[in-house]
């Protein structure tokens, strides 16, 4: 079964340093997205990307947050200067169609800002 | 964006099926069924989704009532691995968003 991978599983940073997580999103899709978890609390929506833009954010994806998908096959979440706010689960998924909720995830990044 | 309501928590025993309910009673027309299940530091893995009557797959089936107002995830002969959380998302298609909201969901938990 196709998978979406993220790395690293665990990044430790120090509060004000930049950090980029990394998803490979499944080859033939087309939409991706990130989403985050803070302990304890729900899953939120972070920002969804198709055709090399943004085309939805919330209002969590500040000027602090960042996408690019550099070549064919990576997708990345860079936060400029991480707050300890930012201690979080972060989840890629991708999907291969826009009006389809069967969306993939990948396993996280469990990002812990000291 | 239909407001979904469903058990905090719930425990079952191995063997067991398992009938998570959900209610939304302000779904709109196009809106779909979705359901969800999240293992502890793990991301939502999909696992069915209708719009109305039966839906039945590999994993689970789905059943949603001619008023579509609430719909109900069956789990058969549950075990300890399918403890989790199980999210139930109503959206709509065609809209101007393709975005997942999840609510606090439905910890369920499997005991021997």
């Amino acid at each position: 079964e196709p998978e979406v991978t993220q790395t690293p599983s665990h990044q430790v940073t120090q509060m004000g340093q930049e950090v980029i997580l990394r998803c490979v999103p499944i080859s033939n899709h087309l939409y991706f997205y990130w989403y985050r978890q803070i302990l304890g609390q729900k899953v939120e929506f972070l920002v969804s990307f198709y055709n090399n833009e943004i085309s939805e954010k919330s209002e969590i994806f500040d000027d602090q947050f960042s996408v690019e998908r550099p070549d064919g096959s990576n997708f990345t979440l860079k936060i400029r200067s991480t707050k300890l706010e930012d201690s979080a689960m972060y989840f890629c998924a991708s999907s291969e169609l826009a009006d389809n909720y069967g969306y993939t995830f990948g396993s996280g990044t469990r990002l812990t800002v000291v | 964006l239909a407001k979904t309501t469903q058990p905090i928590s719930m425990d079952s025993y191995e063997g067991q099926e398992v009938n998570i309910t959900c209610s939304h009673n302000n779904i709109a027309t196009n809106d779909y069924i979705t359901w969800y299940q999240q293992f502890p530091s793990q991301g939502p893995r999909f696992i069915i989704q209708g719009y109305k009557t039966k839906v039945t797959n590999e994993v689970a089936s789905l059943f949603i009532p001619a008023d579509r107002k609430s719909s109900t995830l069956s789990l058969p002969r549950v075990s300890l691995s399918d403890t989790a959380v199980y999210y139930c998302l109503v959206m709509g298609y065609g809209g101007a968003t393709n975005k997942l909201i999840f609510g606090t969901g439905t910890l369920l938990a499997v005991q021997p």
